[in-house]
């Protein structure tokens, strides 16, 4: 079956870093995202690797290794708004995103 | 803002109730979607339509019923539903449905309460 993982919760302080991770096992790879999503709100898009590496964005960066089925979303400089829940995405080969279940990231002053 | 629209954000109705729930995108996309959010669960996609035509049927039960009038509007027309439906439900938008980059655009969600 396909499946994407990733912690349930994680706390931070405020002006930290903190990466959140996430693993995947699909049929296929075309493709990951990360939305952030804020409590009561729409998922919004954070960014998109389709190929190995780092791809930055402001305080947002976002890694992947395709061999390693692995990403990870890291946060610099944290700000109280960013506490959010953070959804990791696979695109698989039929091009359906598979989800995982979010991470909610909480900021602690 | 995100271009994408959902009516209505909150819905309480008896599981002998009908009710539709409509989206509409404002952003030109070919592609559009609904899934169903629970606590603590991953997005649950339940329909896609591509360019009119439904092109996912993610064995939802037929008590679900999806209609996409045109590529702006896509509504979900519920009737004799269980408690477990409870949820969230989101519309989302992209470009296409297939295709090498397709950012999601989610509307707000409309959160449904069955009694």
């Amino acid at each position: 079956g396909q499946n994407i993982d990733q912690p349930t919760e994680m706390t931070a302080t405020e002006g930290a870093i903190v990466q959140i991770n996430c693993t995947y096992q699909t049929s296929g790879f075309n493709g990951l995202f990360w939305y952030q999503q804020h409590a009561g709100e729409a998922p919004t898009f954070l960014s998109y690797n389709v190929l190995d590496g780092l791809e930055e964005k402001g305080r947002f960066s976002s890694f992947l290794s395709r061999s390693k089925g692995y990403s990870y979303l890291l946060l610099k400089e944290l700000q109280m708004k960013d506490s959010a829940s953070y959804l990791c995405a696979v695109r698989d080969s039929n091009y359906q995103l598979i989800w995982g279940a979010g991470t909610k990231l909480i900021i602690k002053p | 803002e995100t271009g994408v629209t959902q009516t209505p954000r909150h819905l309480v109705m008896g599981m002998t109730n009908k009710k539709s729930l409509k989206c509409e995108q404002h952003l030109g996309h070919n592609a559009m979607y609904w899934y169903k959010q629970s606590a603590k669960k991953p997005l649950e996609l339940m329909f896609v339509y591509n360019f009119k035509e439904q092109t996912e049927n993610n064995s939802v039960p037929s008590r679900f019923s999806p209609e996409c009038p045109n590529s702006s509007h896509l509504f979900l027309h519920l009737h004799t539903l269980q408690p477990e439906d409870s949820a969230l439900y989101l519309c989302a938008s992209s470009q296409d449905a297939s295709g090498p980059y397709n950012e999601q655009f989610f509307g707000p969600g409309t959160r449904l309460t069955v009694l």
